[in-house]
Order: C-alpha cells, then sequence, then structure tokens
C-alpha cells in the first residue's frame, strides 16, 4: 500500500526556517517524481515544487524561489521542503505528492502537515 | 503562469443528478490536465488525468473530456458520496496550477 506521511509543521515566526518531511513507502520511491502542494486555511489548491527521480530537477512557483527548497534521499525513501525566511502568507497545510506513473498528475497524497507563520 | 478558470465556482445538486463542471485554460494545454476531489480535512484524491483518463479505483460514474483550452468534468449520477470540491489541475507547463475549485453541496 502506497503511503506518504508529512512531519515537521509547526508555528514559526515571521522570517523563521522550518523542514518538512515526508515518509515514502509501499513503492519504488526513486522511480517517481514528487512534489509539494499546499493549501491555505479554506482556500483552494497551490502547486509548490517538484522534484525528479534522481534529484537533477527542481521546479518551484514563483512566489516560493529562493525560498524553499526542494529535496530529496532515495536512500531513506524521503522527500523534503526546506522552508526559509517564511512569511504570513505561507501558511497552510503542506501536502507531500506523487506523480503518476504515466504523467505529472498527482496519484498518491499524503494526509499534510499544518504551518503557521505568525508572531 | 497558466491561469485556470472553473464553472460554475458552487453547484447545488440532487442524488441522481448529472452534473457538468468546465475548466478552462488561459492557453493551450493539450490534453495534459486533471481532476481531484476533496473533501473537508481530508487529501486530495485523482479521478481523472491526461483529460479523459480513469484513474484506477474511480467510479466509472466520473468521467472527463476536452483538449486545448475547454475541459469538463462530468459524474453521470450523483452519489451521497460525491458531495465535494473538485479541482482541475494543468501540467503542460510550470508552474503547475489548480482551478479555484467547484463546490457540489446538496440541493
Amino acid at each position: 500500500e502506497v503511503q506518504l506521511v508529512e512531519s515537521g509543521g509547526g508555528l514559526v515566526q515571521p522570517g523563521g526556517s522550518l523542514r518538512l518531511s515526508c515518509a515514502a513507502s509501499g513503492f519504488t520511491f526513486s522511480s517517481y517524481w514528487m512534489s509539494w502542494v499546499r493549501q491555505a486555511p479554506g482556500k483552494g489548491l497551490e502547486w509548490v515544487a517538484n522534484i525528479k527521480q534522481d534529484g537533477s530537477e527542481k521546479y518551484y512557483v514563483d512566489s516560493v524561489k529562493g525560498r524553499f527548497t526542494i529535496s530529496r534521499d532515495n536512500a531513506k525513501n524521503s522527500l523534503y521542503l526546506q522552508m526559509n525566511s517564511l512569511r504570513a502568507e505561507d501558511t497552510a497545510v503542506y501536502y507531500c505528492a506523487r506523480s503518476h506513473y504515466y504523467d505529472s498528475s498527482l496519484d498518491y497524497w499524503g494526509q499534510g502537515t499544518l504551518v503557521t507563520v505568525s508572531s | 503562469d497558466i491561469q485556470m478558470t472553473q464553472s460554475p465556482s458552487t453547484l447545488s445538486a440532487s442524488v441522481g443528478d448529472r452534473v457538468t463542471i468546465t475548466c478552462r485554460a488561459s492557453q493551450s494545454i493539450s490534453s495534459w490536465l486533471a481532476w481531484y476531489q476533496q473533501k473537508p480535512g481530508k487529501a486530495p484524491k485523482l479521478l481523472i488525468y491526461k483529460a479523459s483518463s480513469l484513474e484506477s479505483g474511480v467510479p466509472s460514474r466520473f468521467s472527463g473530456s476536452g483538449s486545448g483550452t475547454e475541459f469538463t468534468l462530468t459524474i453521470s449520477s450523483l452519489q451521497p458520496d460525491d458531495f465535494a470540491t473538485y479541482y482541475c489541475q494543468q501540467y503542460n507547463s510550470y508552474p503547475f496550477t489548480f482551478g479555484p475549485g467547484t463546490k457540489v453541496d446538496i440541493k
């Protein structure tokens, strides 16, 4: 069974940093692109970033470029999101998601971890 | 960036109704479009990928169509489990973008 379990969320002050983790199991992690998607409270979904199987390609939404870094450790079956210079508008539930085998749609999602940026 | 719009934003329907949601892209995305269902407090669930391909395990009452800039998600006979919010997403070019969502509620 495919499982994605996020962790690392919490309350952080504006300008602070946080590192999210996503532990993957039930599939060959190193064979799939992986993504982060976020959802602000009561709002819609926003794609944040994705990373290729070997980590050689990474893409970001403009609003997080230069502040967030996506990475992965295939030996540990883990995906990460390092978030620096956090802003109030980064407050959201952050989901880890796997890209479909056939294309870049997202076929499995974690339960999400809440990041709150507030003083 | 490619902008995605959805209509309607809210749809009130009854069990057994045929429901259609429209998604439009600001430029052509070929068939690189997915539909997701989300219930309150839960992660999204993939329903349709590549505009019209039904994800494994998804009931056949869900179908998708379209290409280019206009797409539709159809639920042929609405079931109680289908009351949720539906999002489209383009993955033709970065950054991938979602539509604002369509909430399907009980009439």
